[in-house]
């Protein structure tokens, strides 16, 4: 069984350009979510997405967006880019909420915005 | 809000010996789960174990087992034989429990511990 895949692997921007990245999550999984690693704040929540519909949302400014698709694929988009917003981008899926589903994450997007 | 602590930024060990790496936590929640994550240089998160706050029975997972002190909101893995392979940052999370279909389905991460063993 395919774990969770993310595309792409490594990418660098300019500031203001805007970037998408995006999610393939473990068949049958319908809950996406994806987190921000930075050796400064660590790990934090982005969003999370079931059936198409954004669930829950972390702390970060509109220009963090996301979306999610029929087949659970879910992209995330950045716009206006940052230095700041330079980091691991962690995508990981699950069954779904209840019972404390096991939450499996991808490889991550390394995103340099320079 | 929930947060987690885990006060050891680095710690390294001999293999074969062994090593605990501390997690504190605080919560309102009576329900929820707690997690261990292995991060090695790949960047891969990987599940090391899990435990529902519901459980008095601490769990274990080949080499890998845990002490949770739900009084005292402690949950600290201790790693047993450890192996050159076992050298990562360790994270500690924690999820609330959320019913089917609810939101605020999402892990609080700890910063981590960085664990390094020494051949």
């Amino acid at each position: 069984k395919a774990g969770v895949t993310q595309t792409p692997r490594y990418l660098i921007k300019t500031r203001g350009q805007q970037v998408t990245l995006s999610c393939s999550p473990i068949s049958g999984h319908r809950s996406v979510s994806w987190y921000q690693q930075t050796p400064g704040q660590g790990l934090q929540f982005l969003f999370e997405y079931f059936s198409e519909t954004q669930r829950n949302k972390g702390n970060f400014p509109g220009r963090f967006s996301g979306r999610q698709f029929s087949n659970s694929r879910s992209e995330m988009n950045v716009s206006t880019l940052e230095l700041g917003d330079s980091a691991l981008y962690l995508c990981a899926s699950s069954l779904e909420a209840g019972t404390g589903n096991t939450i499996y994450f991808g490889e991550g997007s390394w995103l340099t915005v320079v | 809000a929930q947060t987690v602590t885990q006060s050891q930024p680095e710690m390294s060990v001999q293999e074969a010996e062994t090593v605990t790496l501390s997690c504190t936590y605080d919560t309102s929640e009576n329900n929820y789960y707690l997690f261990w994550y292995k991060q090695p240089p790949s960047r891969q998160m990987i599940l090391v174990i899990r435990q529902e706050a519901y459980k008095q029975q601490n769990a274990t997972e080949n080499r890998f087992s845990v002490n949770f002190q739900k009084a005292a909101k402690s949950f600290s893995l201790k790693i047993s034989d450890s192996q050159l392979g076992d050298t990562a940052m360790y994270f500690c999370a924690f999820m609330k429990h959320v019913n089917s279909g609810g939101s605020n389905y999402k892990l609080t991460f700890g910063k981590g511990t960085l664990l390094t063993v020494n051949p």
